[in-house]
């Protein structure tokens, strides 16, 4: 089993660009999350999804947009990158009382 | 609403003694606690969790916690440090019968182990 894949790992944007960031997962989780890391930070929720067709702002959400159109693939748009939106973008399952993580997609906007 | 401190940004300690990471945590119901480690370019990794019972959990790698509810702390310990252990490491808490799940992260506190 692959886990949690994230797609792309690096992404380099101008500002005002678009891009969406994929996130899929093969363990049939129903609970899928979109975190973003910054230096001295930790992790904030961005979106989350409780299932197939759902989804919900996390702390985070202004400048993003989510989709769960399956229930493996949770997928994290961003219609016009900003500066700030330069991070670590983490996304993750939950099952059995834990959350599994992605490797990671790191974005630098400039 | 709910919180979790790491009041150290950074933790240094020598190889083969004794290591503590501290976190404390706000709740309006029960806890769940949970800590994570990540290393450099790297995902989180589940270390461990407090659901309910034994206030001592042990964990992965070595690593334990105890849940301290009247001091509303989770502290990660573990008795002797393996410069392996060098990573930076989140203590996340979520309350219980929340329905999304929804886990509250630390800033993260970065562990250096000297050898």
């Amino acid at each position: 089993n692959a886990g949690v894949t994230q797609t792309p790992k690096f992404r380099v944007l101008k500002t005002g660009q678009s891009m969406t960031l994929l996130c899929a997962q093969d363990m049939n989780h129903e609970y899928m999350y979109w975190y973003r890391q910054d230096p001295g930070m930790g992790l904030r929720l961005i979106h989350y999804s409780v299932g197939e067709g759902t989804t919900a702002k996390g702390e985070v959400p202004d400048g993003y947009n989510v989709s769960r159109l399956k229930k493996q693939n949770f997928l994290l748009g961003l219609e016009s990158a900003a500066p700030s939106q330069t991070s670590v973008y983490f996304c993750a399952t939950f099952a059995g009382g834990e959350q599994y993580f992605g490797p990671g997609t790191r974005l630098t906007v400039t | 609403a709910q919180s979790v401190a790491q009041p150290e940004d950074q933790v240094n300690v020598a190889e083969g003694n004794p290591l503590t990471v501290k976190c404390t945590y706000s709740v309006s119901g029960n806890p769940y606690l949970f800590w994570y480690v990540q290393y450099p370019n790297r995902g989180l990794q589940f270390l461990l969790k407090y659901i309910t019972g034994d206030n001592l959990v042990k964990g992965s790698y070595g690593f334990e916690a105890e849940f301290n509810k009247s001091q509303t702390s989770f502290h990660l310990k573990k008795p002797s440090a393996l410069v392996s252990d060098s990573a930076l490491y989140f203590c996340a808490v979520r309350e219980s019968g929340a329905g999304s799940y929804q886990l509250t992260f630390g800033k993260g506190t970065k562990l250096s182990v000297i050898p």
